[in-house]
């Protein structure tokens, strides 16, 4: 099975840039990484995803290594908003053959003023 | 309009009861999903139906009966409440069931509550 393992917590002030890694050595050859953001008392919400190398979006960047054994979420400038729970997540292969993600225990980003 | 919708918000019973959950999703998606997240945020899946089928089915007890009338619409039925089943119940949904490259799309969630 594919997990992930992330930081349980960090913290940051406004206007900085924040890197989270996320290590995932058993990832497989068909697993794409992907990360949510939840907020207290919502759902996750989709932030972004990637295969490897670099992909950027609006909201943040998102760093793949060549082996693809561990990634790295770029939020540039946080704000106080910013402040949630932060999931890194690979596809995972079960035995009948279909997919599934597995949620690790994402990390909990608190931004200072 | 929302993408992903749940009824109720909240739901709060006695042992022992039967309740139901509903969910919606408007996005045209082939799949969707029961997570699970308990007292210490840990988020896990329960059901994944892909085109009204069941796809996966996590070791949940057979208390709890999902069933897709249709692509848009996955319920979540749970029999004999039990405390332990207190916890807040997402629905989510996808394009498709691919290899890990599909973002999910949650609901707001369902705060159930067993007294």
């Amino acid at each position: 099975l594919a997990k992930t393992t992330q930081p349980i917590s960090m913290d940051s002030y406004e206007g900085q840039e924040v890197n989270i890694t996320c290590s995932h050595n058993n990832i497989a050859t068909n697993d794409y990484i992907t990360w949510y953001q939840q907020f207290p008392s919502q759902g996750p919400r989709f932030i972004i995803q990637g295969y490897k190398t670099k992909v950027t979006n609006e909201v943040a960047s998102l760093f793949i290594p060549a082996d693809r054994k561990s990634s790295t979420l770029s939020l540039p400038r946080v704000s106080l908003s910013d402040t949630a729970v932060y999931y890194c997540l690979v596809g995972d292969p079960t035995t009948s053959g279909t997919y599934k993600y597995i949620f690790g225990t994402g990390t909990r980003l608190k931004v200072l003023a | 309009d929302t993408a992903v919708s749940q009824t109720p918000k909240y739901l709060v019973t006695q042992m022992g009861n039967d309740k139901s959950i509903k969910c919606e999703q408007n996005l045209g998606h082939d799949t969707m999903y029961w997570y699970k997240q308990d007292s210490k945020k840990f988020l896990k899946i329960m059901f994944s139906y892909n085109n009204k089928e069941l796809i996966i089915n996590e070791t949940v007890p057979n208390r709890f009966s999902p069933k897709s009338p249709d692509k848009a619409h996955l319920n979540l039925h749970i029999n004999s409440l039990e405390l332990g089943d207190s916890a807040v119940y997402f629905c989510a949904s996808s394009q498709d069931l691919v290899a890990g490259g599909e973002a999910q799309y949650f609901g707001p969630g369902t705060r159930l509550l067993v007294l």
